[in-house]
């Protein structure tokens, strides 16, 4: 069974750019979460996509946004990007019929803003 | 809301000696609990995890967590450290009410040096 997989690895871009970060769960899967892993602040939650929704957002400006695809593959945006979005950005996935909340993570995007 | 605490934010242990990683959460539902390991520059793998079953659950490589609800406490041990164990590790929370689930709320985290 092929696992979280994410996209670009590194992204580097400037400060008021947009970055754009892919993520494909595990066939099977429906629940897409985002989370973002920057120095010092720890892993943080940013976004949960179910069938298609927005589920659920943590504590983050309404410039990070993102959607999810019929084939439950899932987008995160940044816009206007800001030197403190530099972080590891995890995607992670889980099937929720099963009753589970173990979530499987993809190997994350490291955004460097410059 | 649910908070978690992990208390070391550095454990130093030699190898072949015990290791014992301490953490303690907070949650209005019954929780479930994990715990992760990540390795430098790799994504977040699961241990083990809780899930209102047997209070003590056995993950991979050896590790096991004691779910002790009088103390809300859910620490990780291992018998003997290896080398291969050195990583960072979260103690994760997940609430399993309404627009909470599955969003999971992680620990500072635990770095684990494993000397030779």
């Amino acid at each position: 069974e092929a696992g979280v997989t994410q996209s670009p690895t590194h992204l580097i871009k400037t400060r008021g750019q947009q970055a754009t970060l892919r993520c494909s769960p595990i066939s099977g899967h429906t629940s897409v979460y985002w989370y973002q892993q920057a120095l010092g602040l720890g892993l943080q939650f940013l976004l949960w996509y179910d069938e298609g929704e927005e589920r659920n957002r943590g504590n983050f400006p309404p410039r990070f946004s993102g959607r999810q695809f019929p084939n439950y593959s899932s987008e995160l945006n940044v816009n206007a990007l800001e030197l403190e979005d530099s972080a590891l950005y995890l995607c992670a996935s889980i099937r929720r019929t099963s009753g589970s909340y173990e979530q499987y993570f993809g190997p994350g995007t490291r955004l460097t803003v410059t | 809301a649910q908070s978690v605490t992990q208390l070391d934010s550095h454990v130093s242990v030699s190898e072949g000696t015990p290791v014992l990683l301490r953490c303690n959460y907070s949650s209005s539902y019954s929780p479930s609990l994990f715990w992760y390991v990540q390795h430098p520059n790799k994504g977040l793998q699961l241990l083990l995890k809780y899930t209102s079953a047997a209070t003590l659950v056995k993950g991979i490589n050896g590790f096991e967590a004691e779910f002790k609800k009088s103390e809300t406490s859910f620490h990780l041990t291992k018998p003997s450290a290896h080398m291969s164990d050195a990583a960072e590790y979260f103690c994760v929370v997940s609430d399993a009410g309404g627009t909470s689930y599955g969003k999971l709320t992680f620990g500072q985290g635990t770095i684990l040096t494993v000397h030779p």
